[in-house]
C-alpha cells in the first residue's frame, strides 16, 4: 500500500508565525501537487513539483520537493488569517499513475 | 469559463437507498475522477473516467460505481447505502486525468445516511 504521510495533522499559531507542513513518503512520484480547501468548497490547487529538489514560490509560501521525488514541503512566511484552511498533498506514483493522497493539515491562523 | 458543477450539493437518505450524483467538468475536460472526503479517512479516490471509460479505480466496494458520458459529464451511483457511505463526495475534472494534470474540483455533495 502506497502512503503519503502528511504532517502536522492540525496547526494552529498566531497571525505572523512561520510554519512548515511536510509530506513523506517511501514511494517516489512523478509530480506532486499542494491544494488548499475552505470549508463548504472543493480544494483548489495551489502548485505543482515535478523535478527532484525544486523549489517554487507563490507569495508567501514556499514549496519544496525532495531531491529523491519521495517528500515535500510547504513554507509560510508571516501567515495571516486567510491563510486559514485544509491543505493537502498528492502524489502521482511513477509506477502506475495513481494519485495518493495525504491527510491533510488543518491550519488555523488566529488574528 | 464554467467551473466544475456537482448537483446537489446537499442530500440525505436513509440505509438501504440507493442514490445518483451528478458532476459536469469544465468544457474541454476529458477526465473526470471522483473522491469521497470524510474528517477520519481523509480524502480518498473512487475511480477516474476519461473519454468514457474507467481508467482507474480505488478500493471501494461494488455498490460505487459510475458513468461518464459523451459529453463528459459524468455521475457517481451508490446502492445499498451504510451509514459509513456519509460523506462529502467530491469530483475533479482534468485535460488528461491523473496522469499529472491539475484538477479542478467542484464543492461537493454532501451525503448524509441516516
Amino acid at each position: 500500500t502506497q502512503l503519503l504521510e502528511q504532517s502536522p495533522q492540525f496547526l494552529s499559531i498566531q497571525e505572523g508565525e512561520n510554519l512548515t507542513v511536510y509530506c513523506n513518503s517511501s514511494s517516489v512520484f512523478s509530480s506532486l501537487q499542494w491544494y488548499r480547501q475552505e470549508p463548504g468548497e472543493g480544494p483548489v490547487l495551489l502548485v505543482t513539483v515535478v523535478t527532484g529538489g525544486e523549489v517554487k514560490k507563490l507569495k508567501r509560501l514556499t514549496f519544496q520537493f525532495g531531491d529523491a521525488r519521495k517528500d515535500s514541503s510547504l513554507h509560510i512566511t508571516a501567515a495571516q488569517p486567510g491563510d486559514t484552511g485544509l491543505y493537502l498533498c498528492a502524489g502521482v506514483t511513477d509506477s502506475n499513475y495513481q494519485l495518493i493522497w495525504g491527510a491533510g493539515t488543518k491550519l488555523i491562523i488566529k488574528p | 469559463k464554467a467551473g466544475v458543477t456537482q448537483t446537489p450539493r446537499y442530500l440525505i437518505k436513509t440505509r438501504g437507498q440507493q442514490v445518483t450524483l451528478s458532476c459536469s467538468p469544465i468544457s474541454g475536460h476529458r477526465s473526470v475522477s471522483w473522491y469521497q472526503q470524510t474528517p477520519g479517512q481523509g480524502l480518498q479516490f473512487l475511480f477516474e473516467y476519461f473519454s468514457e471509460t474507467q481508467r482507474n479505480k480505488g478500493n471501494f466496494p461494488g455498490r460505487f460505481s459510475g458513468r461518464q458520458f459523451s459529453n463528459s459529464r459524468s455521475e457517481m451511483n451508490v446502492s445499498t447505502l451504510e451509514l459509513g457511505d456519509s460523506a462529502l463526495y467530491l469530483c475533479a475534472s482534468s485535460l488528461e486525468g491523473l496522469r499529472g494534470s491539475p484538477l479542478h474540483f467542484g464543492n461537493g455533495t454532501r451525503l448524509t445516511v441516516t
